[in-house]
């Protein structure tokens, strides 16, 4: 019933590897935010884009970078990967840069060894 | 940082009974949303109150705010088994991009 898919849903990267997360967003959403969960916390928001353009930032390292697609797509890169990076990845989109609630993807548990 | 912190950490309570989950923030607010997270799924969004809003209902859902107290609160009526995940409450700032979670309140029904 999600209209947000993200894949892989599972990972497992070595630390130092690079790795691409994929999301694509409900058709119309112009925003779509990632964030970071680990186990047992609550989502940690690390940026957003709006139209294509990076709209805000969490305290997250530059090696966390992105890209939105005219399609409504998604990515999130992971430079340098370290052991600290494990957690659960979750898209959300956003019909504008607020005032909605989010629709979220089942998220992508990456795992990094 | 979090903005929003929820109270308390985990609830347990039996099939039937209400369930109460509060939520305290830091700074001025457009509006603020709960979620819920059943076993570290993706969250599903329950319900948005504005800033100028004190109240409001959604089926057996209901949320009230008080923003001169920087607090909101959700309500469960005639919780079920069904009712049990992770509840989080999020705030859009005033003047912000980005939607900010807290911790979570787990809540275990127990039938």
């Amino acid at each position: 019933e999600t209209g947000v898919t993200q894949s892989p849903t599972h990972l497992i990267k070595t630390r130092g590897q690079q790795v691409t997360l994929r999301c694509s967003s409900q058709s119309g959403h112009n925003t779509v935010s990632w964030y970071q969960q680990a186990l047992g916390q609550g989502p940690q928001f690390i940026f957003q884009y709006y139209r294509e353009e990076e709209n805000g930032r969490g305290n997250f390292p530059p090696r966390f970078s992105g890209l939105q697609f005219p399609n409504y797509s998604s990515e999130l890169n992971v430079n340098a990967l370290e052991l600290d990076d494990s957690a659960l990845y979750l898209c959300a989109s956003n019909p504008d840069r607020g005032g909605y609630g989010y629709t979220f993807g089942s998220g992508t548990r990456l795992t990094v060894v | 940082s979090q903005q929003g912190e929820e109270d308390p950490q985990a609830l347990s309570i039996q099939e039937g009974e209400n369930a109460t989950m509060n939520c305290s923030y830091k700074t001025s607010i457009n509006n603020l949303q709960w979620y819920r997270q059943n076993s570290g799924r993706g969250l599903v969004h329950l319900i948005l109150i504005r800033s100028n809003e004190r109240e409001k209902h959604s089926g057996r859902l209901r949320v009230t705010l008080d923003t001169s107290k920087k607090s909101s609160s959700l309500l469960i009526t005639a919780s079920r088994a069904a009712d049990t995940a992770s509840y989080f409450c999020a705030t859009d700032t005033t003047g912000g991009f980005k939607t900010i979670f807290g911790a979570g309140t787990r809540l275990f029904v127990k039938a």
